[in-house]
């Protein structure tokens, strides 16, 4: 089974540039977040999204949003980037059992680094 | 809110030491869920475990162990005769059992390193 892809690997942007992130979740899962991991910052949740559509999002500014396709794949836009936002961008998926999201656990991918100099 | 405290930051052993990494929840919710997961160098999270608030059964997987207590709030991981290969930063993480409430919350993490 293919776990949780994302691409690109790297990304370097200039300050003020749009960066556009992708996801594709593991077969089956239909929800997908993404987390920022930054330097001295820790893992924090930045955006869930479940069956196309966006459920709850982290304490980030607009400029960082994204979609969920009938695939259930997704991305992440940030735009206007700045400096701060250089970090590890790390997607997840999970499946449901009935109403209840938080019954199977989430699985990463392997993370896109984001660089803006 | 929630919050995950992991006091320890940073934990050196030699190969072959058994090692307790720490981790403490608050959470206001009777029903929630707990996790590790291992960040090796090449940066994926790999799921570990998953414990839910109405299970403290202690869990052991191979040289792996868990032990979950409600009444001080830890959740801690203990590695017995760790390994090289054991090197890396894990997390704790806590989620509810409600939709909008299913993400992560982590901890800062903590890096071990398994000296040969």
């Amino acid at each position: 089974e293919a776990g949780v892809t994302q691409s690109p690997t790297h990304l370097i942007k200039t300050r003020g540039q749009q960066a556009t992130l992708r996801c594709s979740p593991i077969s089956g899962h239909t929800s997908v977040y993404w987390y920022q991991q930054a330097l001295g910052l820790g893992l924090q949740f930045l955006l869930w999204y479940d069956e196309g559509e966006e459920r709850n999002r982290g304490n980030f500014p607009p400029r960082f949003s994204g979609r969920q396709f009938p695939n259930y794949s997704s991305e992440l836009n940030v735009n206007a980037l700045e400096l701060e936002d250089s970090a590890l961008y790390l997607c997840a998926s999970s499946g449901r059992t009935g109403t209840f999201y938080s019954n199977q656990p989430q699985h990463f991918g392997d993370g896109t680094r984001l660089s803006i100099l | 809110a929630q919050k995950v405290t992991q006091a320890q930051t940073e934990i050196s052993v030699v190969e072959k030491e058994d090692v307790t990494l720490d981790c403490v929840y608050e959470t206001r919710d009777t029903t929630y869920y707990l996790f590790w997961y291992k960040q090796p160098p090449s940066g994926e999270l790999v799921f570990l475990i998953r414990r839910n608030s109405f299970d403290e059964q202690n869990e052991i997987s191979g040289r792996y162990s868990w032990n979950f207590q409600k009444s001080t709030s830890s959740f801690n991981f203990t590695i017995t005769a760790s390994q090289v290969v054991d090197s890396a930063v894990y997390f704790c993480a806590l989620s509810l059992d409600t939709g909008a409430n299913s993400k992560l919350t982590f901890g800062k993490g903590i890096t071990l390193s398994v000296r040969p």
